[in-house]
């Protein structure tokens, strides 16, 4: 059974940095064609891409908010980090981790999302 | 690249929504469609257009011409009521793009 799971702060103060980490199991991460990304979903508003990791390393960021991501991979403990540098309170949502696989990818299993509040 | 849903779709139980999502020259690219209900993890519903993943019920269809993909959900029922979101590969900015999500209503 394939499962992610999202875990971090619930709360964080503006300018802080945000780490993220999504736990998966039932896959492996060195699989070709395999590959974990992080999404977001600000109260009321829509779904938004932030990165993504690949199988074989290459990474991918949300052009808007490429200079504030990085995002990385423990293969050994089957996890993919997010930091997200500079929080500030526009920067609150739930954020979800997704298996990709295919060819473009496609998110085609999902966590369940934690929620990251940014406030003083 | 920019996807562009309407906000919102009624539709009574038994009938049949569509849910349309622009883009330029969309047929050039594959589009999914995921499902969201309150609370719960994103489910997708189609991909590469028009494949459904294995669990999904054949009610759910897709469609890609022209600048517009069409999700298309036959039959509806009061537990299909969620936000869809349709979903792109960009090739140009190598990055997935989301269009800004459709409610659907059930009435």
């Amino acid at each position: 059974q394939l499962t992610l799971k999202e875990s971090g702060p619930a709360l964080v103060k503006p300018t802080q940095t945000l780490t993220l980490t999504c736990t998966f199991s039932g896959f492996a991460l060195t699989s070709s064609g395999v590959a974990v990304g992080w999404i977001r979903q600000p109260p009321g508003k829509a779904l938004e891409w932030l990165a993504l990791i690949s199988w074989d390393d290459e990474e991918f960021y949300n052009p808007s908010l490429k200079n504030r991501l990085t995002i990385a991979k423990d293969t050994s403990k089957n996890q993919v980090i997010l930091t997200v540098t500079n929080m500030d309170p526009v920067d609150t949502a739930t954020y979800y981790c997704a298996r990709n696989t295919g060819t473009p990818y496609y998110m085609d299993v999902w966590g369940t999302g934690t929620s990251v509040t940014v406030s003083s | 690249y920019v996807l562009t849903q309407p906000p919102s779709v009624s539709v009574a139980p038994g009938r049949t929504a569509k849910i349309t999502c622009g883009g330029d020259n969309i047929v050039r690219e594959t589009v999914q469609w995921y499902q969201h209900k309150r609370g719960q993890a994103p489910v997708v519903v189609i991909y590469y257009d028009t494949d459904r993943p294995s669990g999904i019920p054949e009610r759910f269809s897709g469609a890609n011409s022209g600048n517009t993909a069409t999700l298309t959900i036959s039959r509806v029922e009061a537990g299909d009521e969620a936000d869809y979101y349709c979903q792109v590969w960009d090739s140009r900015t190598e990055g997935q793009v989301f269009g800004g999500g459709t409610k659907l209503i059930v009435l």
